[in-house]
């Protein structure tokens, strides 16, 4: 079956540094990802959507300078965190979406802990 | 913005105890999915409606989604401790393909 892989899983940094999360679709290519922030007990909620080669789409309110997105290629998009606050801590759950069956698959999440 | 509202939030039931949640909208979705989520994982997908009063079974699950495509249940018969999770449904608009999620409902099933 289509397989989405996050990485890193979970990943600590301390407030000011900039943190990579990388999505990658292993089996299948995906022109469009995306991303979701969830907090605890909480639903998923969209935070963009990364097409591949062009720019992302951000929702509203959404700081697209701090949360800066790159689909350089059919299987992986990468969300970077910069400029990391407290506030930013979350779990972040990428999704990728085949290209030809349109079916949407998602990844297991990364849990990000900003000291 | 489409806007999914879940209830109940939150559900503590006894082992073998029936339940439904349901998952309401304003908006007509082209799709809605339901998805089961633990704790530190992504969400799992459980089913996907399409059509205006289709209703689906897995297994102990019954799935039902509204005639005219705006709201939608899960009943769980015979609820088992490893029903336990966080149960989301979304909505999938018919141009960007788009997920919405619903609030959310975290079930808790005791033994």
């Amino acid at each position: 079956g289509a397989v989405v892989s996050q990485h890193p899983s979970w990943v600590i940094c301390k407030s000011g540094t900039s943190v990579k999360i990388e999505c990658r679709s292993l089996d299948f290519q995906a022109t469009t990802m995306f991303w979701y922030r969830q907090f605890p007990k909480q639903s998923l909620m969209l935070m963009a959507t990364s097409n591949e080669g062009s720019k992302a789409t951000y929702e509203q309110g959404v700081e697209k300078d701090k949360f800066l997105i790159n689909h350089a290629s059919l299987t992986l998009s990468t969300l970077t965190v910069t400029s990391a606050h407290p506030e930013d801590s979350s779990f972040y759950i990428c999704s990728a979406r085949d290209r030809w069956d349109n079916e949407q698959f998602f990844g297991p999440g990364t849990r990000l802990t900003v000291l | 913005t489409q806007l999914l509202e879940q209830s109940p939030q939150f559900l503590s039931i006894q082992e073998g105890e029936n339940l439904t949640v349901y998952c309401n909208s304003s908006s007509v979705f082209s799709s809605l999915q339901w998805y089961r989520q633990e704790p530190g994982e992504g969400p799992v997908l459980l089913v996907t409606v399409v059509t205006g009063g289709e209703v689906k079974k897995l297994k102990r699950l019954t799935f039902q989604f509204g005639d005219a495509r705006k709201d939608s249940s899960l009943h769980i018969t015979a609820a088992q401790t490893g029903d336990t999770g966080l149960y989301l449904c979304a909505g999938a608009d018919g141009s960007a393909r788009q997920l919405t999620f619903g609030s959310g409902t975290q079930l808790t099933v005791l033994p």
